[in-house]
């Protein structure tokens, strides 16, 4: 089946680094993603990488994949409060009749504090 | 390109009556998304097209919302009758091509009382 989870909350100080995390169930997802979601707004796409991939950096965030644990990671260096926002973490399933199918976690709520 | 744009921005209606959602996709964008986000159950895929032919519906909740796309620059979703669990806010999302980024617009908020 499909299902990926998230932790709902995380909170930090400003300047420091943050780390969220994600667990996912379909071994054939093609594409990972981290997707960010500020105040009233709809969702825009952070970073993603390609399930052959360990790892992918993008100046401030790096994304780690462990493919056997199927776990998914996200980290922003330097976190600003207008990093604060709701990341989600959605999959791309194989399946019969498309594979363009994106399954959300639930959100991790990242608080950045000074 | 304005983006994927999403009409009304707020919807309040009585139980019982019919809603429309409206989304224009970016223009030359083959997949259309309508995804429901509520607190309960997050964010989940109702439905989604491919050249304006519904591809998958396996995530519309019942048979009182349905979802067309005419023409590749529009589509609706419609629930009839509405009902206050369908409060939530519905976003609709479109893609170049198949795993490419969806664009989502900035959601429907509806409210049914």
């Amino acid at each position: 089946g499909e299902d990926v989870e998230q932790s709902l909350f995380l909170s930090v100080r400003e300047g420091d680094s943050s780390v969220i995390n994600c667990t996912y169930t379909d071994s054939s997802s093609t594409y990972l993603y981290w997707y960010k979601q500020e105040p009233g707004a709809g969702l825009q796409l952070l970073t993603y990488i390609f399930s052959n991939m360990d790892m992918k950096q993008d100046q401030r965030l790096t994304v780690l994949l462990n493919k056997k644990d199927k776990h998914l990671s996200l980290r922003i260096a330097d976190t600003q409060t207008g990093d604060s926002a709701i990341y989600f973490c959605a999959e791309t399933p194989m399946f019969s009749g498309g594979y363009n199918k994106l399954i959300f976690g639930a959100g991790t709520r990242l608080a950045v504090h000074p | 390109d304005a983006g994927v744009i999403q009409s009304p921005r707020h919807e309040v209606t009585e139980m019982g009556q019919e809603v429309t959602l409206r989304c224009k996709p970016i223009s030359g964008h083959d997949y259309l998304f309508w995804y429901r986000q509520t607190m309960m159950r997050g964010l989940e895929l109702l439905i989604y097209f491919n050249n304006n032919v519904p591809i998958d519906d396996s995530g519309m909740p019942e048979d009182r919302f349905s979802a067309k796309m005419p023409n590749a620059s529009f589509s609706t979703l419609k629930i009839q009758p509405s009902e206050p669990r369908d409060s939530a806010v519905y976003f609709c999302a479109s893609s170049l091509r198949e795993n490419t980024e969806a664009f989502f617009g900035q959601g429907t908020r509806l409210t049914v009382v």
